[in-house]
C-alpha cells in the first residue's frame, strides 16, 4: 500500500539547522517532493529528489534520500521565523495511467523561535 | 508566470446545498489536479485530468462531487448535495504531465453548516 509518514512537530531556534524526516512505502516512485504550506495558502513546491539520487542541495535545503530504507529528509541551514510553516513530504507511486499522483504525508509543523 | 488561480477563496454553505470551485492552472500545463485537503492531514487526490480527459477519478465520490476540463484548460468542481464531512480546502493543481512537479493554487475552504 501507500503511505507517508511524518512526525508532527519541530520546534527549533532561530538560526540553528532544521531536519524534517519522512518514510514512504512505495519504492516505485520516481521523484520524491517537499512542500510548505504556510497558513491559509496552497502548497509552495521547496524541492524535488530523483530517486537514482543520495542527495540534492539547494541554498539553504538539502534534501537526503535513503532508498533503501524509504527515507527522505530535509534539513533547512540557519532556520529562519520565515520558515515557520507546515512541511509535506510526498511521494509518486507509478502505477497504471495514475503516473504523477502524489502521495502526501500528514506534514510536520516547524515552530521557529527567536 | 502566472501561478495556479482558483476562486473562491472561501464558501461558506449549509448541508445538503450546492457549491462550484474554479480552477485556471499555469498556462501550457496538461494535467490538472483536485485535491482534498481536511483539516489536520495532507491533500488526497480526488480527480486527475490530461488535457480534457479523465485519467484517475477513482477517489472522487461520484454521488456527489463532478468535475470537467471541457476545453483542456479551466476546470471546475462541484459538490451537490454538500456534506458536513466535505468541510476542507479544496486544492487545485498543474503540471506539465508525466512526474513533472504540480504547483498548486492557494485553494478555496469550504465550510458546511
Amino acid at each position: 500500500g501507500e503511505d507517508v509518514e511524518q512526525s508532527l512537530f519541530l520546534s527549533v531556534r532561530e538560526g540553528d539547522s532544521s531536519v524534517i524526516n519522512c518514510t514512504y512505502t512505495d519504492s516505485s516512485s520516481t521523484y520524491l517532493y517537499w512542500y510548505k504550506q504556510e497558513p491559509g495558502a496552497g502548497l509552495q513546491l521547496l524541492t524535488y529528489i530523483f530517486s537514482n539520487m543520495d542527495m540534492k542541495q539547494d541554498q539553504r535545503l538539502t534534501v537526503l534520500l535513503n532508498k533503501k530504507d524509504k527515507h527522505l529528509s530535509l534539513r533547512i541551514a540557519d532556520t529562519q521565523t520565515g520558515d515557520s510553516a507546515i512541511y509535506f513530504c510526498a511521494e509518486s507511486p507509478n502505477y497504471g495511467g495514475s503516473q504523477g499522483n502524489l502521495i502526501f504525508g500528514k506534514g510536520t509543523k516547524l515552530s521557529v523561535k527567536p | 508566470e502566472a501561478g495556479v488561480a482558483q476562486s473562491p477563496r472561501y464558501k461558506i454553505i449549509e448541508k445538503r446545498q450546492s457549491v462550484a470551485f474554479w480552477c485556471n492552472p499555469i498556462s501550457g500545463h496538461a494535467t490538472l489536479y483536485w485535491y482534498q485537503q481536511i483539516l489536520g492531514q495532507g491533500p488526497k487526490l480526488l480527480i486527475q485530468f490530461q488535457n480534457n480527459g479523465v485519467v484517475d477519478d477513482s477517489q472522487l465520490p461520484k454521488d456527489r462531487f463532478s468535475a470537467e476540463r471541457l476545453k483542456g484548460v479551466d476546470s471546475t468542481l462541484k459538490i451537490q448535495p454538500a456534506k458536513l464531512e466535505d468541510s476542507a480546502v479544496y486544492l487545485c493543481a498543474s503540471s506539465l504531465g508525466g512526474e513533472q512537479p504540480q504547483h498548486f493554487g492557494d485553494g478555496t475552504r469550504l465550510s458546511i453548516l
